[in-house]
């Protein structure tokens, strides 16, 4: 079956513009999740969702930072007035049910704040 | 903080060889998951050890969990130059997973 997708794959936007990055989780996967990687880094947690549970936002880094998932299954994860400092890649995965299952990523949107 | 901190952050061998890469972890865990990187974009799952399981093997990977010292080992037999790429250890200690910095592989041909 199809696997997440992510969308745009590239994204190159100047500094103070706010940008929407998508995901589109596996089919009926309950949980998801937005990481953020810089380059040569690890992933640093932003956000869960888990079904009809209020998101764990804990991970978000400031509050230009947001997320939402619509119907249990499409999330879009904003930017507001992006800084330079926020150039990196946002990936995003789902599971089946949470954290404790294997967790299958998407390819991920590269983010470039010029 | 990161959970997990792998270990050489960057290794470099000959294709055939075997490769080794070690995870260092904080807190008491319910699983431990391997998951393999290339070119920096998506990551893919490659085995999930549980927190009651000391060893597990997925054709040439073999990981192997010690709770007691919080640490993990990865090892791939018979190396391959497909198989450089980043590993990350990620842990599970509640409702997220926490990664560590990864293991930078390359195999030479």
């Amino acid at each position: 079956g199809a696997g997440v997708s992510q969308s745009p794959s590239n994204k190159v936007t100047e500094k103070g513009k706010d940008v929407e990055l998508r995901c589109d989780p596996i089919s009926g996967h309950t949980a998801l999740y937005w990481y953020r990687q810089s380059l040569g880094q690890g992933l640093e947690f932003l956000i869960y969702f888990q079904g009809n549970s209020a998101p764990d936002k804990s991970g978000l880094p400031s509050d230009r930072f947001s997320a939402e998932r619509t119907g249990g299954s499409v999330s879009t994860l904003t930017i507001q007035r992006t800084q330079q400092e926020d150039s990196a890649v946002y990936l995003c995965a789902s599971s089946l049910s949470d954290a404790a299952d294997t967790q299958y990523f998407g390819p991920g949107t590269r983010l470039t704040v010029l | 903080s990161q959970q997990g901190e792998e270990d050489p952050q960057a290794l470099s061998i000959q294709e055939g060889e075997n490769a080794t890469m070690n995870c260092s972890y904080k807190t008491s865990i319910n699983n431990l998951q391997w998951y393999r990187q290339n070119s920096g974009r998506g990551l893919v799952h490659l085995i999930l050890i549980r927190s009651n399981e000391r060893e597990k093997h997925s054709g040439r990977l073999r990981v192997t969990l010690d709770t007691s010292k919080k640490s993990s080992s990865l090892l791939i037999t018979a190396s391959r130059a497909a198989d450089t790429a980043s590993y990350f250890c990620a842990t599970d200690a509640g409702n997220m997973l926490t990664f560590g910095g990864g293991t930078r592989l390359m195999v030479k041909p």
